[in-house]
């Protein structure tokens, strides 16, 4: 079975200040990770994925094999970060699983 | 526009009346999914297929049925909806099932099940 937990439902951070949304994840085997997130009235959208190492919008997220955990990390927050962000695993190929979501509110 | 749309966006429905939410994408994406969003619990996989008439059950099957007889569109029914059943819906696509792929995600429908 696969499971993703995230920790905090919400995360409240004032503009300038570094921000760090938790993930972590229950998978036997080599997991593929990905952050998504919805802006307000937006769909749910792909931030970034494990695979493609990249930085986007400033967001980084490093998988931590020993640790399971995918945490997602910008060091600056901005207020048009404020959003709900998922953690999502797929294990199998098939059925990706999503965290409970945290929403991350970033006060001026 | 490439994109996945959803209909309706908005239902309110009574006990064991059936409805059929649609789902429809024109990307040529050979997989599609079904969830649904429920606060505290995040998203959770209804059912998934990897292409046109194959389908299989996610984690919350139960009380749902699909189908898929045409790539680009994939319903969801309801027999008998249940109160409990009153969640919001997203349908999503990817080009394969391969386990990189992004998925698209719709709009989303908003069900009340009364």
């Amino acid at each position: 079975a696969q499971r993703v937990t995230q920790p905090e439902k919400l995360l409240s951070v004032f503009k300038g200040a570094p921000v760090e949304l938790k993930c972590n994840y229950s998978y036997s085997g080599s997991p593929e990770l990905f952050w998504y997130v919805q802006y307000s009235r937006q769909r749910l959208q792909l931030l970034l994925r494990h695979i493609s190492r990249e930085s986007i919008k400033g967001f980084t997220a490093d998988l931590n094999k020993g640790e399971t955990s995918f945490h997602l990390k910008k060091p600056f927050a901005q207020e048009e970060d404020s959003a709900m962000y998922y953690c999502a695993l797929n294990g199998a190929g098939n059925m990706l699983t999503f965290g409970g979501g945290t929403r991350l509110m970033v006060k001026p | 526009e490439a994109q996945v749309t959803q209909n309706p966006r908005y239902l309110i429905t009574v006990t064991g009346k059936k409805l059929t939410v649609t789902c429809s994408q024109n990307m040529n994406h050979e997989y599609m999914s079904w969830y649904r969003q429920d606060p505290g619990l995040g998203l959770r996989q209804i059912y998934y297929s990897m292409n046109v008439e194959v389908t299989d059950k996610g984690d919350v099957p139960e009380g749902y049925k699909v189908s898929r007889k045409e790539k680009r569109n994939f319903p969801l029914i309801l027999e008998s909806p249940s109160p409990n059943q009153t969640s919001l819906y997203f349908c999503a696509s990817s080009l394969t099932s391969g386990r990189y792929n992004e998925q698209f995600f719709g709009p989303g429908t908003r069900l009340t099940v009364l």
